[in-house]
């Protein structure tokens, strides 16, 4: 089955660094990889995706990549600001039953400190 | 601006009642979605839609069915409510073949 792990379940950096958060997948291949954000008590918000055949996206101060030889996503935020703060979930797709699918990692809890 | 809504914010249940959960998008999207979500589980897929009167399968539909007779409206129904029920549940809705998904607020349920 499908298994996606983030690097580690919470990440402290200090304001104006950049963050780095992982995602790794095993045993299939997306046809593309998301990532959302969570704050507490709300739903996922869609932050970015990225597609097998692009090594790399941005939007304003996030980038994302993806090795799809490593099966692996890297999430970037820099000049992190304390409102960067939240819970990120990476999701990798597959093409299902009339719908691409999403599986979620269990998501990485950043904390920018002022 | 897409918008999904869900019946409640909070909701409080005895074991054994039937439960329904209400979700609703302003977007004309195709396809529906529920979730739960459980900490150190992650979000995981119980039902989805990808059409009026459609259902499918997710990871974990053990327990729970789902309704969508309008296009606009996904429910969620536990029929005998358990307490390994409780958790937060998250409904999406996305264009048919498109790849990001719109979130509810969540319901947070507990079966006591």
């Amino acid at each position: 089955s499908q298994k996606i792990e983030q690097n580690s379940e919470a990440l402290n950096i200090q304001e104006g660094k950049t963050a780095t958060l992982t995602c790794n997948y095993t045993n299939y291949s997306p046809a593309y990889l998301q990532w959302y954000r969570q704050d507490p008590g709300r739903g996922p918000v869609f932050l970015l995706l990225i597609r097998e055949n692009e090594k790399e996206k941005r939007k304003e101060r996030l980038k994302v990549t993806f090795d799809t030889t490593l099966k692996q996503s890297l999430f970037h935020i820099t000049a992190s600001q304390p409102a960067d703060s939240a819970t990120y979930l990476c999701a990798p797709a597959y093409s299902g039953a009339g719908s691409y699918q999403l599986t979620f990692g269990k998501g990485t809890k950043l904390s920018v400190i002022p | 601006d897409v918008k999904v809504t869900q019946s409640s914010r909070y909701l409080v249940k005895r074991t054994g009642e039937k439960v329904f959960l209400e979700c609703v998008q302003d977007m004309d999207h195709e396809n529906m979605f529920w979730y739960r979500q459980d900490p150190g589980l992650g979000l995981r897929l119980i039902y989805f839609s990808y059409d009026v009167k459609m259902k499918e399968k997710g990871d974990i539909p053990e327990g729970y069915s789902v309704s969508r007779e309008k296009k606009e409206r996904f429910s969620l129904i536990l029929e005998s409510a358990s307490t390994n029920q409780t958790s937060m549940y998250l409904c999406a809705s996305a264009l048919a073949g498109a790849l990001e998904q719109y979130f509810g607020p969540g319901t947070r349920l507990t079966v006591t």
